[in-house]
Protein backbone atom coordinates (compact mmCIF):
# COMPACT_ATOMS: atom_id res chain seq x y z
CA UNK A 1 0.00 0.00 0.00
CA UNK A 2 1.54 2.78 -1.23
CA UNK A 3 -0.29 5.79 -0.09
CA UNK A 4 -0.10 8.90 -1.11
CA UNK A 5 3.08 9.03 -4.63
CA UNK A 6 4.62 12.68 -5.45
CA UNK A 7 7.02 13.35 -8.62
CA UNK A 8 9.60 14.11 -9.23
CA UNK A 9 11.10 13.84 -5.84
CA UNK A 10 12.87 16.75 -7.06
CA UNK A 11 13.16 19.62 -9.86
CA UNK A 12 15.18 22.77 -10.78
CA UNK A 13 13.68 24.65 -13.09
CA UNK A 14 14.96 28.54 -14.73
CA UNK A 15 12.08 31.14 -14.47
CA UNK A 16 9.23 31.10 -17.08
CA UNK A 17 9.66 27.34 -17.42
CA UNK A 18 6.30 25.59 -17.04
CA UNK A 19 6.00 22.28 -15.40
CA UNK A 20 3.39 19.72 -13.60
CA UNK A 21 3.95 17.90 -9.73
CA UNK A 22 1.44 14.71 -10.21
CA UNK A 23 0.23 12.98 -7.16
CA UNK A 24 -1.56 9.29 -6.74
CA UNK A 25 -3.27 8.15 -3.82
CA UNK A 26 -4.64 4.67 -3.40
CA UNK A 27 -6.59 5.14 -0.47
CA UNK A 28 -9.69 5.72 -1.85
CA UNK A 29 -9.89 9.26 -0.43
CA UNK A 30 -12.31 11.86 -1.52
CA UNK A 31 -10.00 15.03 -0.82
CA UNK A 32 -7.00 16.09 -1.89
CA UNK A 33 -4.68 18.95 -1.54
CA UNK A 34 -1.46 20.47 -2.37
CA UNK A 35 0.52 22.35 0.44
CA UNK A 36 3.95 24.20 -0.18
CA UNK A 37 6.49 24.51 2.93
CA UNK A 38 8.72 27.44 3.49
CA UNK A 39 10.95 27.90 6.35
CA UNK A 40 9.23 30.05 8.91
CA UNK A 41 5.86 29.96 7.17
CA UNK A 42 4.95 26.57 7.72
CA UNK A 43 2.52 24.15 5.36
CA UNK A 44 0.07 26.78 3.61
CA UNK A 45 -2.43 25.13 1.21
CA UNK A 46 -2.51 26.11 -2.43
CA UNK A 47 -5.58 24.07 -3.47
CA UNK A 48 -7.66 21.55 -2.67
CA UNK A 49 -10.11 19.26 -4.52
CA UNK A 50 -12.89 18.00 -2.10
CA UNK A 51 -14.16 15.33 -4.22
CA UNK A 52 -13.99 14.05 -7.68
CA UNK A 53 -14.31 16.90 -10.13
CA UNK A 54 -13.99 19.97 -7.95
CA UNK A 55 -11.69 22.11 -6.94
CA UNK A 56 -11.01 25.52 -5.36
CA UNK A 57 -8.41 27.97 -4.00
CA UNK A 58 -6.33 28.20 -0.76
CA UNK A 59 -4.42 30.34 1.05
CA UNK A 60 -1.78 30.88 -2.03
CA UNK A 61 -2.97 29.98 -5.02
CA UNK A 62 -1.15 32.78 -7.36
CA UNK A 63 1.15 31.42 -10.07
CA UNK A 64 -0.86 27.41 -9.95
CA UNK A 65 -3.20 25.71 -11.33
CA UNK A 66 -4.64 22.23 -10.99
CA UNK A 67 -6.66 19.30 -12.27
CA UNK A 68 -8.25 16.46 -10.51
CA UNK A 69 -7.68 13.79 -12.99
CA UNK A 70 -10.05 11.07 -11.24
CA UNK A 71 -10.44 10.20 -7.59
CA UNK A 72 -6.86 8.99 -7.63
CA UNK A 73 -4.89 12.09 -9.05
CA UNK A 74 -4.33 15.34 -8.86
CA UNK A 75 -1.94 17.45 -10.44
CA UNK A 76 -0.01 20.67 -9.49
CA UNK A 77 0.92 22.89 -12.45
CA UNK A 78 2.86 25.93 -12.59
CA UNK A 79 2.63 28.10 -15.82
CA UNK A 80 5.30 30.38 -15.78
CA UNK A 81 7.83 29.49 -12.74
CA UNK A 82 9.34 32.50 -10.39
CA UNK A 83 11.67 31.88 -7.98
CA UNK A 84 9.36 33.22 -5.08
CA UNK A 85 7.74 29.07 -5.88
CA UNK A 86 11.07 27.88 -4.69
CA UNK A 87 9.59 25.63 -2.14
CA UNK A 88 8.66 21.93 -0.83
CA UNK A 89 5.52 21.19 -2.10
CA UNK A 90 3.33 18.29 -0.17
CA UNK A 91 0.23 15.96 -1.59
CA UNK A 92 -2.24 14.93 0.91
CA UNK A 93 -5.52 12.83 0.54
CA UNK A 94 -8.33 12.57 3.37
CA UNK A 95 -11.84 11.50 3.70
CA UNK A 96 -14.63 13.67 4.47
CA UNK A 97 -16.88 13.84 6.76
CA UNK A 98 -18.75 16.20 9.70
CA UNK A 99 -15.68 15.38 12.19
CA UNK A 100 -11.97 15.72 10.43
CA UNK A 101 -10.09 13.13 9.72
CA UNK A 102 -6.39 13.21 9.34
CA UNK A 103 -4.84 13.78 6.03
CA UNK A 104 -2.03 11.63 4.55
CA UNK A 105 0.78 13.27 3.41
CA UNK A 106 3.57 12.15 0.27
CA UNK A 107 7.38 12.83 0.72
CA UNK A 108 7.65 16.08 -0.92
CA UNK A 109 8.26 17.86 -3.93
CA UNK A 110 11.19 19.95 -3.57
CA UNK A 111 11.75 22.40 -6.26
CA UNK A 112 14.02 25.18 -6.99
CA UNK A 113 13.62 28.19 -9.09
CA UNK A 114 16.56 29.89 -10.39
CA UNK B 1 -9.19 35.17 11.84
CA UNK B 2 -8.40 31.53 12.11
CA UNK B 3 -4.99 31.15 13.49
CA UNK B 4 -2.88 28.36 15.01
CA UNK B 5 0.26 29.18 17.23
CA UNK B 6 3.30 26.46 18.40
CA UNK B 7 5.80 27.28 21.06
CA UNK B 8 8.34 27.17 21.67
CA UNK B 9 9.55 27.10 17.75
CA UNK B 10 12.90 24.97 19.15
CA UNK B 11 13.55 22.71 21.82
CA UNK B 12 16.27 20.80 22.96
CA UNK B 13 16.07 17.82 25.44
CA UNK B 14 18.84 15.35 27.49
CA UNK B 15 17.98 12.06 26.84
CA UNK B 16 14.85 11.28 29.49
CA UNK B 17 14.12 15.05 30.01
CA UNK B 18 10.45 15.26 30.01
CA UNK B 19 8.72 18.05 28.49
CA UNK B 20 5.74 19.73 26.84
CA UNK B 21 4.75 21.24 23.11
CA UNK B 22 2.45 23.68 23.13
CA UNK B 23 -0.42 24.25 20.20
CA UNK B 24 -2.77 27.47 20.48
CA UNK B 25 -5.83 27.58 18.22
CA UNK B 26 -8.39 30.65 17.86
CA UNK B 27 -10.71 28.83 15.21
CA UNK B 28 -14.53 29.10 14.60
CA UNK B 29 -16.00 25.94 15.47
CA UNK B 30 -13.18 23.13 16.24
CA UNK B 31 -13.57 19.48 14.08
CA UNK B 32 -10.27 18.22 14.94
CA UNK B 33 -6.85 18.86 16.05
CA UNK B 34 -4.20 17.18 14.28
CA UNK B 35 -0.59 16.04 15.40
CA UNK B 36 2.17 15.35 13.18
CA UNK B 37 5.52 14.66 13.02
CA UNK B 38 7.67 15.59 10.20
CA UNK B 39 11.57 13.97 9.98
CA UNK B 40 13.74 15.80 7.65
CA UNK B 41 13.42 15.59 3.90
CA UNK B 42 10.20 13.63 4.71
CA UNK B 43 6.77 14.33 4.24
CA UNK B 44 4.32 14.87 7.72
CA UNK B 45 3.32 11.29 9.32
CA UNK B 46 -0.28 11.32 11.32
CA UNK B 47 0.40 10.55 15.26
CA UNK B 48 -3.02 11.84 16.64
CA UNK B 49 -6.80 13.25 16.25
CA UNK B 50 -8.43 14.92 19.51
CA UNK B 51 -11.97 16.86 18.65
CA UNK B 52 -12.94 17.45 21.99
CA UNK B 53 -11.72 19.38 25.43
CA UNK B 54 -11.04 16.97 27.98
CA UNK B 55 -9.79 14.45 24.89
CA UNK B 56 -6.56 12.70 25.54
CA UNK B 57 -4.25 10.18 23.23
CA UNK B 58 -1.76 8.08 23.90
CA UNK B 59 1.65 6.19 21.48
CA UNK B 60 4.51 4.78 23.19
CA UNK B 61 6.31 8.63 25.09
CA UNK B 62 3.90 11.11 23.52
CA UNK B 63 0.61 11.81 25.09
CA UNK B 64 -1.64 14.53 23.38
CA UNK B 65 -4.71 16.23 25.25
CA UNK B 66 -6.82 19.21 24.29
CA UNK B 67 -8.51 22.34 25.99
CA UNK B 68 -10.99 24.63 24.70
CA UNK B 69 -8.41 26.88 23.51
CA UNK B 70 -5.05 24.65 23.55
CA UNK B 71 -3.54 21.27 22.87
CA UNK B 72 -0.28 19.78 24.07
CA UNK B 73 1.54 17.53 23.29
CA UNK B 74 3.45 15.46 26.43
CA UNK B 75 7.11 13.67 25.51
CA UNK B 76 7.94 11.36 28.84
CA UNK B 77 11.40 10.32 28.75
CA UNK B 78 12.59 11.10 24.98
CA UNK B 79 14.92 9.31 23.26
CA UNK B 80 16.89 10.72 20.12
CA UNK B 81 15.02 8.96 17.90
CA UNK B 82 12.29 11.67 19.12
CA UNK B 83 14.24 14.04 17.35
CA UNK B 84 11.44 16.12 14.74
CA UNK B 85 9.51 18.86 13.97
CA UNK B 86 6.32 18.20 15.49
CA UNK B 87 3.07 19.61 13.99
CA UNK B 88 -0.31 20.98 14.97
CA UNK B 89 -3.15 21.03 12.65
CA UNK B 90 -6.98 22.00 13.14
CA UNK B 91 -9.77 21.51 10.95
CA UNK B 92 -12.53 24.55 11.80
CA UNK B 93 -16.26 24.84 11.36
CA UNK B 94 -16.29 27.12 8.42
CA UNK B 95 -14.23 24.01 6.93
CA UNK B 96 -16.48 21.38 5.11
CA UNK B 97 -14.11 20.30 2.56
CA UNK B 98 -11.47 18.93 4.96
CA UNK B 99 -9.15 21.79 4.98
CA UNK B 100 -6.18 22.00 7.75
CA UNK B 101 -4.59 24.85 9.31
CA UNK B 102 -1.21 24.66 10.12
CA UNK B 103 1.47 25.92 12.84
CA UNK B 104 4.51 27.00 12.36
CA UNK B 105 5.93 23.83 13.74
CA UNK B 106 8.20 23.09 17.19
CA UNK B 107 11.27 21.46 16.39
CA UNK B 108 12.72 19.12 18.96
CA UNK B 109 16.21 17.65 19.93
CA UNK B 110 17.08 15.10 21.94
CA UNK B 111 20.46 14.52 22.67
CA UNK B 112 22.02 11.31 24.33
Amino acid sequence: NAGVTQTPKFQVLKTGQSMTLQCAQDMNHNSMYWYRQDPGMGLRLIYYSASEGTTDKGEVPNGYNVSRLNKREFSLRLESAAPSQTSVYFCASSELGFLGTEAFFGQGTRLTVV
Amino acid sequence: EDQVTQSPEALRLQEGESSSLNCSYTVSGLRGLFWYRQDPGKGPEFLFTLYSAGEEKEKERLKATLTKKESFLHITAPKPEDSATYLCAVRHGSSNTGKLIFGQGTTLQVKP
